[in-house]
């Protein structure tokens, strides 16, 4: 069955950077589109980014656009966001999940990581 | 890319049927039959309920229906159950490979 599990996730200082991973199972990793979405503390899901199944194409929310990177190793099965310049705002679970039934939708999610931006 | 628009709670009793709006505009939910609907639980990954605006996936009751009229996506949830009670996002495409979400609404079992 597929499965994603986030990792990377912890405290981090304002202006700092991290990176986060999400190791894939279950299914052709490099099959697939994917996406990071994050979620604040209380919130609502915020959509932030998609990469292709190749990698060859990265598209990005406006609100991360310049500051996050996402990136994938398809010999690793492994999805990755590189996140600077890192606000309080950050602060939110991040979920990476897997294209769905129409390439539109989001199938299959990990548990999601948290992300804290605080000095 | 502003979020969608969803009413932030609906309730109902069991048994009964709810309706779930979410609003956007001609350039997301208006322009494409790609909305999807999540379930989300307290402290749980949301789970997809409803994509491209009316089929369900697998596993998913068929209690649980969606349905578009112009700008506005709609999720049906007849037959009202205990285990409903969550929150639930839209989500449609918005083009040039962007996708936007909505406010999210609290549904509650009375």
């Amino acid at each position: 069955q597929v499965q994603l599990v986030e990792s990377g996730g912890g405290v981090v200082q304002p202006g700092r950077s991290l990176r986060l991973s999400c190791a894939a199972s279950g299914f052709t990793f490099s099959t697939y589109a994917m996406h990071w979405v994050r979620q604040a503390p209380g919130k609502g899901l915020e959509w932030m980014a998609v990469i292709l199944y190749d990698g060859s194409n990265k598209y990005y929310a406006d609100s991360v656009k310049g500051r996050f990177t996402i990136s994938r190793d398809n010999s690793k099965n492994t999805l990755y966001l590189q996140m600077s310049s890192l606000r309080a705002e950050d602060t939110a679970v991040y979920y990476c999940a897997r294209e769905g039934y129409s390439g539109y939708d989001l199938c299959c999610w990990g548990q999601g990581t948290l992300v804290t931006v605080s000095s | 890319q502003s979020a969608l628009t969803q009413p932030a709670s609906v309730s109902g009793s069991p048994g009964q049927s709810i309706t779930i709006s979410c609003t956007g505009t001609s350039s997301d939910v208006g322009s494409y039959n790609l909305v999807s609907w999540y379930q989300q639980h307290p402290g749980k990954a949301p789970k997809l309920m409803i994509y491209e605006g009316s089929k369900r996936p697998s596993g998913v009751s068929n209690r649980f229906s969606g349905s578009k009229s112009g700008n506005t996506a709609s999720l049906t949830i007849s037959g009202l159950q205990a285990e409903d009670e969550g929150d639930y996002y839209c989500c449609s495409y918005a083009g040039s490979n962007t996708y936007v979400f909505g406010t999210g609404t609290k549904v509650t079992v009375l």
